[in-house]
């Protein structure tokens, strides 16, 4: 079956610091895969995704590439922000009739001014 | 930005009260899906919808009971709420029309925290 693992936290960061959050997965077929954020007392964010081996997916520059020969889609970030503490969730999706998500478990991200 | 709603946001509730915790969407969106989130943040799978009068079981049991009516609306109802039903609960829906693949984005909705005393 589908699994994903991360990084398990919590992860207290300096503003400015480099951030990575580690991803792999276990999955038959092509999975797509999700980062989502969690910001305090809201639900799951879309952050970035990728849908095929090579693909780097970004936004508010977060970065994130699909690794089929490592199963890994690790997250990235050259400079945090106080903003940016959250709950950050990796996910799969193995499509075609199986539209269910499959989570890690959250990582969360504290960043100190 | 999503169009996905959830209320109430919060609810306070003594146990043995019946509730419905509504979610709503005004994207179109044929998939609907509950997530239970347990304190330690995990998601967990309660119930997903294909479309109307479609429902299955997700990936966790629960004593929760939902329906599919109508495309845009997605409750959950508690016949009986107890303690152990305290949980943050999320809404989310996707669609089969998003693209060319199946591979499908989940729009979520913004929670509901429930407290039974």
């Amino acid at each position: 079956g589908n699994s994903v693992t991360q990084m398990e936290g919590p992860v207290t960061l300096s503003e400015e610091a480099f951030l990575t959050i580690n991803c792999t997965y276990t999955a038959t077929g092509y999975p797509s895969l999700f980062w989502y954020v969690q910001y305090p007392g809201e639900g799951l964010q879309l952050l970035l995704k990728a849908t095929k081996a090579d693909d780097k997916g970004s936004n508010k520059g977060f970065e994130a590439t699909y690794r089929k020969e490592t199963t890994s889609f690790h997250l990235e970030k050259g400079s945090v922000q106080v903003s940016d503490s959250a709950v950050y969730f990796c996910a799969l999706s193995s499509g075609g009739s199986n539209y269910k998500l499959t989570f890690g478990k959250g990582t969360l991200l504290t960043v100190n001014p | 930005e999503a169009d996905i709603y959830q209320t109430p946001r919060y609810l306070v509730i003594g146990t043995g009260k019946k509730i419905t915790l509504e979610c709503s969407q005004t994207m179109g969106h044929d998939k609907m899906y509950w997530y239970q989130q347990d304190p330690g943040m995990e998601l967990h799978l309660i119930h997903y919808s294909y479309g109307v009068n479609s429902t299955e079981k997700g990936d966790l049991s629960s004593e929760s009971t939902v329906s599919r009516i109508r495309t845009e609306h997605f409750p959950l109802t508690l016949e009986s709420a107890r303690p152990s039903h305290t949980s943050q609960y999320l809404c989310a829906s996707s669609s089969t029309r998003q693209g060319p693949t199946y591979q499908e984005t989940q729009y979520f909705g913004p929670g509901t925290r429930l407290l039974v005393l």
